[in-house]
Order: structure tokens, then sequence, then C-alpha cells
């Protein structure tokens, strides 16, 4: 079955400050979702990525796939505290999002 | 438009019980996955109803199950709870198997 690591699992930024959350896939990355997550809400879709080499950018988050590598980046630019909370990224099987794997989450925190 | 609902929000029940938790989609959305997400497993795929069928069902006992209606509404149902039940319940909802979901805002659910 497909694993999905993250890294960090967590992160303390300074408002205003770059950075960068990964994610690696056990196996080939056929489409790639990322989603937020506010504490012990539901989440809220960012970005999906389904080719090789394909970027993607809403306001000041980026993300990245790297299907060689089986490796997504999300990229956050001056970082707000509306950008604190869990990011997720998930797979899908055989490029659906139906049946998703998620990866464990990164924690991000956002100080003044 | 309205988002994806999950009623109730908030649930406690005992073990042994049995729970149903209800999920309206995205109108026009004929895809329903369901997720459990604990703290120690994170977020895992339950079971995914297309067009009143079960399309893919993730590794949960049998206790665990779901339905779809002819209006895309979906219920799903565990049996006989026990404590490792506990956990938020996230529906989602998409146009097609192929695109992103959207996430309702999930039930807690407690089992003392």
């Amino acid at each position: 079955s497909q694993e999905l690591e993250q890294s960090p699992q967590s992160l303390i930024v300074q408002e205003g400050k770059n950075l960068t959350i990964n994610c690696t896939s056990s196996k080939t990355l056929y489409g790639l979702y990322w989603y937020k997550q506010k504490y012990g809400e539901g989440l809220i879709f960012l970005m999906m990525l389904q080719k090789g080499g394909e970027e993607k950018s809403h306001e000041k988050i980026t993300a990245k796939l790297d299907e060689k590598k089986q490796q997504s980046s999300l990229h956050i630019t001056a970082s707000q505290p509306s950008h604190a909370g869990i990011y997720l990224c998930g797979a899908g099987s055989r490029g659906t999002a139906s049946k998703l794997t998620f990866g464990t989450g990164t924690r991000l925190q956002v100080t003044l | 438009k309205a988002g994806v609902t999950q009623t109730p929000r908030y649930l406690i029940k005992t073990r042994g019980q049995q729970v149903t938790l209800s999920c309206s989609p995205i109108s026009g959305h004929r895809s329903v996955s369901w997720y459990q997400q604990t703290p120690g497993q994170g977020l895992q795929f339950l079971f995914e109803y297309f067009s009143e069928t079960q399309r893919n069902k993730g590794n949960f006992p049998g206790r665990f199950s779901g339905r779809q209606f002819s209006n895309s509404r979906s219920e799903m149902n565990v049996s006989t709870l026990e404590l490792g039940d506990s956990a938020l319940y996230l529906c989602a909802s998409s146009s097609y198997t192929d695109y992103g979901y959207t996430f309702g805002s999930g039930t807690r659910l407690t089992v003392v």
C-alpha cells in the first residue's frame, strides 16, 4: 500500500517568513492533492497536481510535483497568521481522488 | 452554493451501541467518500459511493457500513461501537471521481 511521509511534522515560523512542506511517496504518484485543516474541522482543498513537473499557485501558496522523486512540495511565501493549521497531502490511486491516502500532516504555527 | 453538510456535529455513544452519521453532498455531486481521522492513525479511507453504488472500500471491519440514496445523500453506520471508534468522521463529495473532493466539517464521535 502507498505511504506518504510529510516533513517537517511541525513548524513554527515568524509572520512574513517563507516556508516549505514536503510530501514523499513510497510509490509512483499519479496525482497529488494538498489540503489544509483547522484543528478538529474539515479539510479545505488547496491544490491538485496531476502531471510531473506541474506547478500551481494560489495567492501565496505554490505547490510542485516531482514525479521522478515521487515528491511534492508546498511553499508559502510571506506567511500570515491565517496560514496556520495542519497541511495534508493526499495521493489518489491510479490518478483518481476517490480513495485518497493521506500523509501524517504538518502542523504550522505562525507567530507575530 | 451550500457546502458538504454533515450531521450531527458531535455525538456521544456508549460501547456496544450503534450510530448513524449523515452526509449531504454539494448539489450535483454524485460521488461521496467517507474518512475516519484519529490522532494515532491519521486520516483513513472508509468507503466511496457513486450513484448509489459502493465503488471502493477501505480496510475497516464489517461493523462499518454505508449507503447512498438516489439524491446522493449518504449515511454511514457503525454497529457495536468500540472505544477505538472515537474519531472525527469526514465526508467528502465530488462531481466526478477524478476531481478534487470538498470535505464537510465532520462529525466528532466519542464512544464512552
